[in-house]
């Protein structure tokens, strides 16, 4: 069974600073998608990363693939309290089914 | 587009009951899963389809649960007879490919067995 762990599970952090959430697991996936959840809605895709070592940035957000390709990060430059959310990593490994990571809970104060 | 569509919004029922789930995916889309979502276990698979045929139904927790695709529109989860610890938020998503696109998810069915 391909499990995801992500850490950490809860963040609770200011407005206008950094952090990481990880997303490790110990078997290989062909692609891993990071998504935000939010209260009352189905999870969005905020990006797919395909190549090992693959770095993506969408604005304040720096996506990372690991070389080996069985882990991940996400990175947040000077946090917003528009960012807070369930952060949900999901890999897949040739089938056309992705798993869903534990997830991250994240919390921005203003 | 309008979406993934799900219904019932929220769901309370009665154990022993039969409950039915239903997901209108995004037109054109190939794929369709059906997710639950709990606080102990995250967002789990269930079942997903291609063309509406099931693929893979190895997430589907006992016979209690049954999922069907009668055409590329509709899809509905059942679940008979329902237990309290079935509660949780049931997604539906589609995508076009599956694999390395993008899966779009429904707003989710809160269904309480109490």
């Amino acid at each position: 069974t391909q499990l995801l762990e992500q850490s950490p599970q809860f963040l609770s952090i200011q407005e206008g600073e950094n952090l990481t959430v990880y997303c490790n697991s110990s078997s290989v996936f062909s692609s891993l998608q990071w998504y935000r959840q939010e209260p009352g809605e189905g999870p969005v895709l905020l990006v797919t990363v395909v190549t090992g070592g693959e770095v993506k940035k969408l604005k304040r957000l720096t996506f990372q693939f690991g070389d080996a390709r069985k882990d991940s990060s996400l990175h947040i430059t000077a946090a917003q309290t528009g960012d807070t959310g369930l952060y949900l990593c999901a890999g897949a490994s040739g089938t056309y089914k992705y798993i869903f990571g534990t997830g991250t809970r994240l919390k921005v104060l203003a | 587009d309008a979406g993934v569509i799900q219904s019932p919004r929220h769901e309370v029922t009665e154990m022993g009951q039969e409950v039915t789930l239903r997901c209108k995916p995004i037109s054109g889309h190939d794929y369709l899963f059906w997710y639950r979502q709990t606080m102990m276990r995250g967002l789990e698979l269930l079942i997903y389809f291609n063309n509406n045929v099931p693929i893979d139904d190895s997430g589907m927790p006992e016979d209690r649960f049954s999922a069907k695709m009668p055409n590329a529109s509709f899809s509905t989860l059942k679940i008979q007879p329902s237990e309290p610890r079935d509660s949780a938020v049931y997604f539906c998503a589609s995508s076009q490919q599956g694999g390395y696109t993008e899966a779009f998810f429904g707003q989710g069915t809160r269904l309480t067995v109490v």
